[in-house]
């Protein structure tokens, strides 16, 4: 059965730069034929979809956030990350990585983590 | 100030009809499919309903969805105390060229 974990610093400095890994367990993100994503929630807010990526190395962000954001896979690992560079209080938020169901990232997620808070503060 | 908007709550009491309804606009919910979740704080998000009104295997079919030009509904039979949720629906956005959520609707069983 497919498990995604999220983990990473849980607290980040305003200007610091934001990391998070998404472990996979139960599949492979070097050989199934999926893209893997990242997702946010604010507090009090609505999702909003970060960026997609798939192990072939082609990435898609959300314009609102293209200019701060990678995604990135470590195949090795079974791992994909997310960096979020410039952080300010708005990218405070509960941050979930997810799997898609197919080889675009237009295919809906199918597999989620169970989310991971990080706050920024000083 | 999610791009397809949902009520923020609804309610029900055990066995009766409930449904939730998600607006959107033409570049996503109006030629695109949406996208079901049933959400427990703490918890991975679960899919409900995909392409618009098709359940995933393990699902009740107490849940059912619905799409007509830039709506769309998921509607929950039988209503039952597992079911207080939160619920969010999803579609891709042409113009966006990625995804688009709802703000989420929180359902209480009285």
């Amino acid at each position: 059965q497919l498990q995604l974990q999220e983990s990473g610093a849980g607290l980040v400095k305003p200007s610091e730069t934001l990391s998070l890994i998404c472990t996979v367990s139960g599949g492979s993100i070097g050989t199934t034929r999926h893209y893997w994503g990242w997702i946010r929630q604010a507090p009090g807010k609505g999702l909003e979809w970060i960026g997609s990526m798939y192990y072939g190395g082609s990435t898609h962000y959300n314009p609102s956030l293209k200019s701060r954001v990678t995604v990135s896979a470590d195949t090795s690992k079974n791992q994909f990350s997310l960096k979020v560079s410039s952080v300010t209080a708005a990218d405070t938020a509960v941050y979930y990585c997810a799997r898609h169901e197919g080889t675009t990232v237009s295919t809906w997620f199918d597999s989620w983590g169970q989310g991971t808070l990080v706050t920024v503060s000083s | 100030q999610s791009v397809l908007t949902q009520p923020p709550s609804a309610s029900g009491t055990p066995g009766q009809r409930v449904t939730i309804s998600c607006s959107g606009s033409s570049s996503n919910i109006g030629s695109n499919y949406v996208y079901w979740y049933q959400h427990l704080p703490g918890t991975a998000p679960k899919l409900l309903i995909y392409r618009s009104n098709q359940r995933p295997s393990g699902v009740p079919d107490r849940f059912s969805g619905s799409k007509s030009g830039t709506s769309a509904s998921l509607a929950i039979s039988g209503l039952r105390s597992e079911d207080e949720a939160d619920y969010f629906c999803a579609a891709w956005d042409d113009s966006l060229s990625g995804w688009v959520f709802g703000g989420g609707t929180k359902l209480t069983v009285l």
